[in-house]
C-alpha cells in the first residue's frame, strides 16, 4: 500500500504562476524526497528532505516538511510549460534497508 | 549513454508466456530495483537486491522472479504472464558515493509490457 498521498491529483495553471502539491504520509518517515516523471518515462529526483528538515530549496523548487502533520508540500515558482509531468513523492522509513515507498502522483499541466 | 538501461522498451505477448526484462548499469551502483506503475496507482515494489548475493521480495512479487546475474544487471521474469501484469515496468538502481546517496535513486527508462 501507498505510504504517501499526493493532493491535488491532478493541477492546470498558466506559465510564470506557482505550483504547489502536497503529499502526506502516514508512518514516521526517515526522508522525504520528490520526483518528477515526463509522460511516460523513468522517475528523476528532485529533491530530498530530511525529517529534522523543514525547508529546502533548490532552484526553482521549494519543499516543506511538518513531521508533526506528516506532510509535505513541493512548489514549483515561475513555472513553465517544460515542468509539465507528473510529481511522486517518496518516503523511507530509514533502517538498514532504505525501501521507498511512492505516492500516487500529481500531475501538472503548465498551459503556456 | 544512459546509465540506466532497460530492454525491451515495449513488448505485447500472449498469456502463459514466460517473458524476461533486462536492466543494465553503468552506475557502478550496488542496489537496484524493479518497479511496476499502474495508471493511478503510482508505483509499487516487485523485487530488490543490495547486493549480487542478496535477493529480497518487494510489496508485489508474487508471479515474478529477479535474477541478480552481476553487479550491473538485474532481470525480471514472468513465469507465466497473466493480462493484469500489463503495465509499465521500471528498473532503478541507487548507491553511496561522493555526491549520491543510497536515499537517491536512478530509473531506467522503463518497458511497456502488454499481455493479452
Amino acid at each position: 500500500s501507498q505510504q504517501g498521498e499526493e493532493d491535488p491529483q491532478a493541477l492546470s495553471i498558466q506559465e510564470g504562476e506557482n505550483a504547489t502539491m502536497n503529499c502526506s504520509y502516514k508512518t514516521s518517515i526517515n526522508n522525504l524526497q520528490w520526483y518528477r516523471q515526463n509522460s511516460g518515462r523513468g522517475l528523476v529526483h528532485l529533491i530530498l528532505i530530511r525529517s529534522n528538515e523543514r525547508e529546502k530549496h533548490s532552484g526553482r523548487l521549494r519543499v516543506t516538511l511538518d513531521t508533526s502533520k506528516k506532510s509535505s508540500s513541493l512548489l514549483i515558482t515561475a513555472s513553465r510549460a517544460a515542468d509539465t509531468a507528473s510529481y511522486f513523492c517518496a518516503t523511507d522509513s530509514g533502517g538498514s534497508n532504505y525501501k521507498l515507498t511512492f505516492g500516487k502522483g500529481t500531475l501538472l499541466t503548465v498551459n503556456p | 549513454d544512459a546509465d540506466v538501461t532497460q530492454t525491451p522498451r515495449n513488448r505485447i505477448t500472449k498469456t502463459g508466456k514466460r517473458i524476461m526484462l533486462e536492466c543494465s548499469q553503468t552506475k557502478g551502483h550496488d542496489r537496484m530495483y524493479w518497479y511496476r506503475q499502474d495508471p493511478g496507482l503510482g508505483l509499487r515494489l516487485i523485487y530488490y537486491s543490495f547486493d549480487v548475493k542478496d535477493i529480497n521480495k518487494g510489496e508485489i512479487s508474487d508471479g515474478y522472479s529477479v535474477s541478480r546475474q552481476a553487479q550491473a544487471k538485474f532481470s525480471l521474469s514472468l513465469e507465466s504472464a497473466i493480462p493484469n501484469q500489463t503495465a509499465l515496468y521500471f528498473c532503478a538502481t541507487s548507491g553511496s558515493g561522493r555526491h549520491t546517496s543510497y536515499n537517491e535513486q536512478f530509473f531506467g527508462p522503463g518497458t511497456r509490457l502488454t499481455v493479452l
